[in-house]
């Protein structure tokens, strides 16, 4: 089975900072991965997909990079509404499914 | 707009039954594959299950096999979980998700 390695698990930061979270897979996935936002009592929120590709209505501080093993999601420019947990998603063809990060839980300063 | 609302979560005791169930709409349920995904309180995301579109292919994580079944009915847009054996462990919200759409949730609690 995959692993998703996923950190911080907690990180505070400053309105305006970059932020930055580090998801690595045990093996290699390609581009399989996608990155959501959970806000509190939400369900998660899609805003990367196939590791780098911005999904619609998503602001464009949010971007994502990586392939194989190692992936990285940036805020570019932290904003009080990202204030939430982020977690990556491997995915790949049934029966295998979904592995998902351990979470990022992001606080503001 | 994609739609996906799950129902028939509620209390339970350990060892009993519960179906889920997930109504879809807002495309064409039967090109999907769709999948389940629970959050135990305060806790992460964990995959349940998954069936691809003409249910010829099944996958469920190793926590649930066995115990669980995934089904789906296309002509409903329909998609199901039967859950037997439940135990405490089993308590979460269970999501509902087609790509990276995803429902709201119903949620399931175990204990006596």
């Amino acid at each position: 089975d995959i692993q998703m390695t996923q950190s911080p698990s907690s990180l505070s930061a400053s309105v305006g900072d970059r932020v930055t979270i580090t998801c690595q897979a045990s093996q290699d996935i390609s581009n399989y991965l996608n990155w959501y936002q959970q806000k509190p009592g939400k369900a998660p929120k899609l805003l990367i997909y196939d590791a780098s590709n911005l999904e619609t209505g998503v602001p464009s501080r949010f971007s994502g990079s990586g392939s194989g093993t190692d992936f990285t999601f940036t805020i570019s420019s932290l904003q009080p509404e990202d204030i939430a947990t982020y977690y990556c998603q491997q995915y790949d063809n049934l029966p295998r499914g979904y592995t998902f990060g351990q979470g990022t839980k992001l606080e503001i300063k | 707009e994609v739609q996906l609302v799950e129902s028939g979560g509620g209390l339970v005791q350990p060892g009993r039954s519960l179906r889920l169930s997930c109504a879809a709409s807002g495309f064409t349920f039967d090109d999907y594959a769709m999948h389940w995904v629970r959050q135990a309180p305060g806790k992460g995301l964990e995959w349940v299950s998954g069936i691809s579109w003409n249910s010829g292919s099944i996958g469920y994580a190793d926590s649930v096999k066995g115990r669980f079944t995934i089904s789906r009915d296309n002509a409903k847009n329909s998609l199901y979980l039967q859950m037997n054996s439940l135990r405490a462990e089993d308590t979460a919200l269970y999501y509902c998700a087609k790509g990276g759409n995803w429902g709201q949730g119903t949620l399931v609690t175990v204990s006596s």
